[in-house]
């Protein structure tokens, strides 16, 4: 089983419509969580970290569930730049980055 | 600001030839780490540095791979001999550094080297 498994995708949403990720993770020790964004032949950057209480930014809003080992992303009002793939990222070490990145899910925007 | 600076951002070569990749990261960041990211997957973490020292390298295959962080800036990742297997994009991130607290966890990437091995 993979530490951080996501569904690939790809989501098909028009412009405007609201699309949820969602990502689960093994370790239950795991200490902090973030979604990376990573356009087409690009790097991945840095979307947001995710907070247990959930988490607000713009149009984005994470949410993270240990009990039940649950991480979520929810985009809305899709923009068509907002195509790219989703990284559900987990850090598995105190004190320092251990990140652990799942495969990612691919967000397709059409007008 | 500059952002991680790596090169060759494309290098295709036969394989059981050497191969090396060069990666330059944000001035003042502490810790270096190289990923090597497979096409429709996540990047997969082969080394991190903490200034020159390498404080985790259990995922990377020594028996043909080899890293360094001379100084503790500028950092090579090598395969040698180079395998079909090794297609892939290396990312090389840096961070501040664990010293610097929750300011010093997010990493920053730069743009890979992109390694075809016919």
């Amino acid at each position: 089983r993979k530490e951080v498994e996501q569904d690939p995708g790809p989501f098909n949403v028009p412009e405007g419509a609201t699309v949820a990720f969602n990502c689960t993770y093994s370790n239950s020790a795991s200490q902090s969580f973030f979604w990376y964004r990573q356009d087409c032949r690009k790097e991945p950057k840095l979307l947001m970290s995710v907070y247990s209480s959930g988490n607000e930014d713009g149009r984005f809003t994470a949410q993270l569930n240990r009990a039940s080992q649950y991480i979520s992303l929810l985009i809305r009002d899709s923009k068509l730049s907002d195509s790219a793939t989703y990284l559900c990222v987990v850090n598995t070490r105190r004190g320092f980055q251990k990140l652990v990145f799942g495969t990612g899910t691919r967000l397709l925007v059409s007008p | 600001e500059a952002g991680v600076v790596q090169s060759p951002r494309y290098k295709i070569i036969e394989k059981k030839q050497p191969v090396a990749f060069w990666c330059n990261p944000i001035s003042g960041h502490n810790t270096l780490y190289w990923y090597l990211q497979n096409l429709g997957q996540g990047p997969e973490l082969l080394i991190r540095y903490e200034n020159e020292e390498a404080v985790d390298d259990s995922q990377l295959p020594k028996d043909r791979f080899s890293a360094e962080r001379l100084k503790g800036v500028d950092s090579t990742l090598k395969i040698q001999p180079a395998e079909l297997g090794d297609s892939a994009v290396y990312l090389c991130a840096s961070s501040l550094g664990s010293s610097s607290g929750s300011l010093g966890n997010e990493q920053f990437f730069g743009p890979g080297t992109r390694l075809t091995v016919l």
